[in-house]
């Protein structure tokens, strides 16, 4: 049964790129959230898709945008890319209807130069 | 909205020895989790615990859902247990609110 996969597991852009990070759901999980994680500190709630619509979003610029594709997996845009973005961005995916338990990816770390 | 602390924000052991983290949540929160942080990165699954005590082998948790609060114990740390411990909680919708970790190191 594989677990959350995430791809790519490194990056590095140029200031003002656009960039796609792409995740992979557990087996049997209908839900997907990203987080960002800036270097010391707590992962940061970025939105959350479920039944491909973005049903919950954090404190987050339009910049960052998403997507949910029937099978479940899920990617993350973000445009016109700043020095501030760079960070480790991670997948979590959960079940509906199991309280929120989540399961996280090894995450992608973006280098923005 | 939903508010979790963590304490303490450092904590230094020698192997062998025993630890308590301590994490404090506010009322919109109906569950919590412990995670552990390997130095690549990843979040690892610990404990899915909205109320009760759990153990996994050398780790248990504890959490007190009416005083807002859980505990997670380690003990005979080693040097693997390295790495920071954090808590989260989901209120609605399944969006995890993370404390700001503890940042074990675990000295031979």
């Amino acid at each position: 049964d594989a677990g959350v996969t995430q791809s790519p597991t490194h990056l590095i852009k140029t200031r003002g790129q656009q960039v796609t990070l792409r995740c992979s759901p557990k087996s049997g999980h209908d839900t997907v959230s990203w987080y960002q994680q800036a270097l010391g500190q707590g992962p940061q709630f970025i939105f959350q898709y479920y039944e491909e619509e973005e049903r919950q979003r954090g404190n987050f610029p339009d910049r960052f945008s998403g997507h949910q594709f029937p099978n479940y997996s899920s990617e993350l845009n973000v445009n016109a890319l700043l020095l501030g973005d760079s960070a480790l961005y991670l997948c979590a995916s959960s079940l509906v209807g199991r309280g929120g338990e989540g399961f996280f990816g090894q995450g992608t770390r973006l280098t923005v130069v | 909205g939903i508010q979790v602390e963590q304490s303490p924000p450092d904590l230094i052991l020698q192997e062998g020895a025993n630890s308590t983290l301590r994490c404090n949540f506010s009322d919109s929160v109906n569950n919590l989790q412990w995670f552990h942080q390997n130095p690549w990165g990843q979040l690892i699954n610990l404990f899915y615990i909205p109320s009760g005590t759990k153990q996994n082998g050398r780790l248990s948790a504890t959490t007190v859902a009416t005083e807002r609060y859980s505990l997670l114990y380690i003990s005979s740390s080693q040097t693997t247990d390295s790495g920071v411990y954090f808590c989260a909680g989901t209120g609605g919708f399944q969006k995890l609110v993370f404390g700001t970790g503890t940042r074990l190191l675990v000295s031979p």
